[in-house]
Parts: C-alpha cells; structure tokens; sequence
C-alpha cells in the first residue's frame, strides 16, 4: 500500500488559502489519491480526488506533482467551517478499500 | 436522496446485551462498508459488502456480525462487546467497488459499552 505522511495539524486565518500537503512517494502508476475530511463527530466528506491531473470542484483544488509523489489540498478562501480533520488517502489497487491515515487537523481562525 | 443514514445516533450497551446498528442509502450504490473510529484516531475498515456479499472481513471479532439483507441495507449485530469496543461506527457506500468511486458516509452510531 502506498503510505501518505502529513503534517498533524496547520492553523489558516479565515478568509485566506489553505495549503494541505500530502507525501505520497511510494504511490503505484495506477493508484488515486483522495482527499476526505472529517468535522468533529460527523462521518468524514469526500472532497476530491485525481490521478495525474490537478483538479478542481466547488471544494477545492487539488495539485498533483509531476513525479505523484505529493500532492497538495488547496481551499481557497478559508471559512470557520472548515475547520476539520483532512485525510489524504491513496486508493489501493486490490479491493476497493479505502484506507485513513493520521490526516492534518487543520484549525481556521478569525 | 443522497445520504447515508444510520440508526441509533447513540446507543448504550451492557456487556451482555445484544443490539444492532442500522444503515440504509438509497443510491442505488452496490458496496457498503463498516468502520470503527477510537478517539482522536482515523476510522478503521471492518467489513466491506459487494452486491450484498461479504467481500472482505478485516479480522474482525465474531461479537460483531455484519448483515446485508439487501442492497439499501446493512446492519451490524453486537453481542457480548467488551468496553474497549466503545467508539464511532461509521457506515460508507460507493457505487461500485473500485478506485474511481468515492464513499459517502454517514454521521456514524456513538457506541458506548459499560
């Protein structure tokens, strides 16, 4: 299974970019990363997800290195709301299991 | 109807009861699944239901049994849970199984064992 590393928490002033990165080096050819996150004591959201190409919904947008080493979960303007833990998870190739790591709680502020 | 809705929000257990945990989507989605969420810890797969099968049971105690009476519904039968097995469970499901569909969760039944 191709691991992801990311750091356990980031602080963002309401209003501004949040920037989450995600380490992903072991990551197969085939294998997406997804990001979720997860409001306290709800059941985590699907956010994005892609494969080579950056992405971008009414979330977020979501940029890929070249190499798929790293990723990085861009919100561009920050709400109080998004406060929340952020999973990135790489989708495995057997099954379709879809397997959280530690993830980065992220804490928005006035 | 675009939900995961699972039955009881909180539930309160004795170590010799038996109980079950509800979970109903009406998306048409054909994969279902359980996981387990400790405190301050990312939530951790149990089983995963594929066209009402069991297709994968991550070693699992047997005081939980998983049931897929049909493709809305997926229910988790408790007996005999010890206080440690207190935590958020939480119920996915996706259209199919494979890589390109996400999950949607539902808000998860709070299990408290005493």
């Amino acid at each position: 299974d191709a691991k992801t590393t990311q750091p356990p928490s980031m602080d963002c002033a309401e209003g501004r970019a949040a920037n989450l990165p995600c380490n992903h080096s072991t990551i197969s050819g085939n294998e997406y990363v997804y990001w979720y996150r997860q409001i306290h004591s709800q059941g985590p959201q699907y956010i994005i997800h892609g494969l080579k190409n950056n992405e971008t919904n009414e979330m977020a947008s979501l940029i890929i290195t070249e190499d798929r080493k790293s990723s990085t979960l861009i919100l561009p303007h920050a709400t109080l709301r998004d406060t929340a833990v952020y999973y990135c998870i790489v989708r495995q190739n057997a099954g379709n299991m879809l397997t959280f790591g530690g993830g980065t709680r992220l804490m928005v502020k006035p | 109807d675009t939900e995961v809705t699972q039955t009881p929000k909180h539930l309160v257990m004795g170590m010799t009861n038996k109980k079950s945990l509800k979970c109903e989507q009406h998306m048409g989605h054909r994969a279902m699944y359980w996981y387990k969420q400790k405190a301050k810890k990312p939530p951790e797969l149990m089983f995963v239901y594929s066209y009402e099968k069991l297709s994968i049971n991550e070693s699992v105690p047997s005081r939980f049994s998983p049931e897929c009476p049909n493709s809305s519904l997926l229910n988790l039968h408790l007996h005999a849970l010890q206080p440690e097995d207190s935590a958020l469970y939480l119920c996915a499901s996706s259209q199919r199984e494979g890589q390109n569909y996400g999950y949607t969760f539902g808000s998860g039944t709070r299990l408290t064992v005493v």
